[in-house]
């Protein structure tokens, strides 16, 4: 089945870093990848969806500037957290679609930590 | 407007029990997938389940089986015989089908196994 594999799978870091969080399909083309946070206890929310070579486009609320999002290739989206704050500490995970029809597969999540 | 309702936050049964998960969902589209992820403590999103809002046969899957019922827009998940394995947290999701954006997730059921 499709595999998609994040990286890395847990990140402990100081305030004001900035920390890049990668997402690959492994054996499909991924046009379109999405990126959810989570909060402990809490469900999935959308940050933004991202399609390979255009910008992407963040959910209501999100800030583009803290949360970059680059899709430069089919098959990689990079999600960076820019001067990452305790508040920013959170389980971040990805996902990827082949084509428009076809469904999500998701990653296996990194969790970050902002001391 | 989309939203997907899991009622229950956390259920404790006793090993070998059966358990029912509730999840109910509001939408406006005619077509669209409902789908149930499993979420161990380890973080990453197990797949279990896409249903087409087409198909209304219910189905089973080993230990697990799903009742869908457009008219009172429900899609619940019962474990047989339940195992220590099967604790986890249990998201249900609702995507609109044409492009699939949109992943509605519910607040999760944590359901813990007692052996």
């Amino acid at each position: 089945g499709a595999v998609v594999s994040q990286h890395p799978s847990r990140v402990i870091c100081k305030s004001g870093t900035s920390v890049k969080i990668e997402c690959r399909s492994l054996d499909f083309q991924a046009t379109t990848m999405f990126w959810y946070r989570q909060f402990p206890k809490q469900s999935l929310m959308l940050m933004a969806t991202s399609n390979e070579g255009s910008k992407a486009t963040y959910e209501q609320g999100v800030e583009k500037d803290k949360f970059l999002i680059n899709h430069a290739s089919l098959t990689l989206s990079t999600l960076t957290v820019t001067s990452a704050h305790p508040e920013d500490s959170s389980f971040y995970i990805c996902s990827a679609r082949g084509g428009q029809y076809q469904p999500q597969h998701f990653g296996d999540g990194t969790r970050l930590s902002i001391l | 407007a989309q939203k997907v309702t899991q009622a229950q936050t956390e259920i404790s049964v006793v090993e070998k029990e059966d358990v029912t998960l509730d999840c109910v969902y509001e939408t406006r589209d005619t077509t669209y997938y409902l789908f149930w992820y499993k979420q161990p403590p380890s973080g990453e999103l197990v797949f279990l389940i896409r249903r087409n809002s087409f198909d209304e046969q219910n189905e089973i899957s080993g230990r697990y089986s799903w009742n869908f019922q457009k008219s009172t827009s429900s899609f619940n998940f019962t474990i047989t015989a339940s195992q220590v394995v099967d604790s986890a947290v249990y998201f249900c999701a609702l995507s609109e089908a044409i492009t699939g954006n949109q992943f509605y997730f519910g607040t999760g059921t944590s359901l813990t196994v007692i052996p």
